[in-house]
């Protein structure tokens, strides 16, 4: 069964670092997300990614994240200057198309920052 | 705004039934979901229902939906020890492809 992969399982940084999570959707999905889960909160949403470009995005997902489609597998989102709390569970989830399908998930990247 | 609750935790015996609850307070929400997180894994999609049914049953899984009430209920028949994990319901509002989380009902069975 095709599923969304993501790399790695866990990363720690040191505060200030760059990082960059990596995904491969399913392949023949067309919309690609990033969803974080702080430990013992919500599953949030971040951003969201259609046709190569943003297509909506939260008050979350401020200037030191960014997203890439760098070819035709691979999304990623990088965050800048990683602070303590983007300690999370970062989680990438894609859909096949439109608005009314279900999202498959992948099993996330659990992201310390020290 | 949009706001998705469930109860934090429930905790059950083998081979009862567990039903796990949740509100939401957007009605033009189209489509709902159930997700389940083992521990240290990721989200797992169980089941959805459009928001025009008021059931839908998928093996041991019954998903019940009162629009009225914009309450959602997960019941899994027959509860085994493996499905202790965290299920989290989730809506889709009209017009969005994204997804808004309540926090997750952390069920334990005990044998």
């Amino acid at each position: 069964e095709p599923e969304v992969t993501q790399t790695p399982s866990h990363q720690v940084t040191q505060m200030g670092q760059e990082v960059i999570l990596r995904c491969v959707p399913i392949s023949n999905h067309l919309y690609f997300y990033w969803y974080r889960q702080i430990l013992g909160q919500k599953v949030e949403f971040l951003v969201s990614f259609y046709n190569n470009e943003i297509s909506e995005k939260s008050e979350i997902f401020d200037d030191q994240f960014s997203v890439e489609r760098p070819d035709g597998s691979n999304f990623t989102l990088k965050i800048r200057s990683t602070k303590l709390e983007d300690s999370a569970m970062y989680f990438c989830a894609s859909t096949p198309g439109g608005r009314n399908t279900e999202a498959f998930f992948g099993q996330g990247t659990r992201l310390t920052v020290v | 705004g949009e706001d998705v609750e469930q109860s934090l935790f429930l905790s059950v015996r083998e081979g009862d039934s567990s039903v796990i609850n949740c509100t939401y307070t957007d009605s033009s929400s189209t489509y709902l979901y159930w997700y389940k997180q083992e521990p240290g894994a990721g989200l797992q999609l169980l089941t959805y229902i459009f928001s025009n049914m008021d059931m839908k049953q998928d093996q041991r899984l019954t998903v019940l939906l009162n629009k009225k009430d914009k309450h959602l209920s997960l019941r899994i028949a027959d509860t085994q020890t493996g499905d202790s994990a965290i299920y989290f319901c989730a809506e889709k509002r009209k017009g969005y492809s994204t997804l808004t989380f309540g926090k997750g009902t952390m069920l334990l069975v005990s044998p």
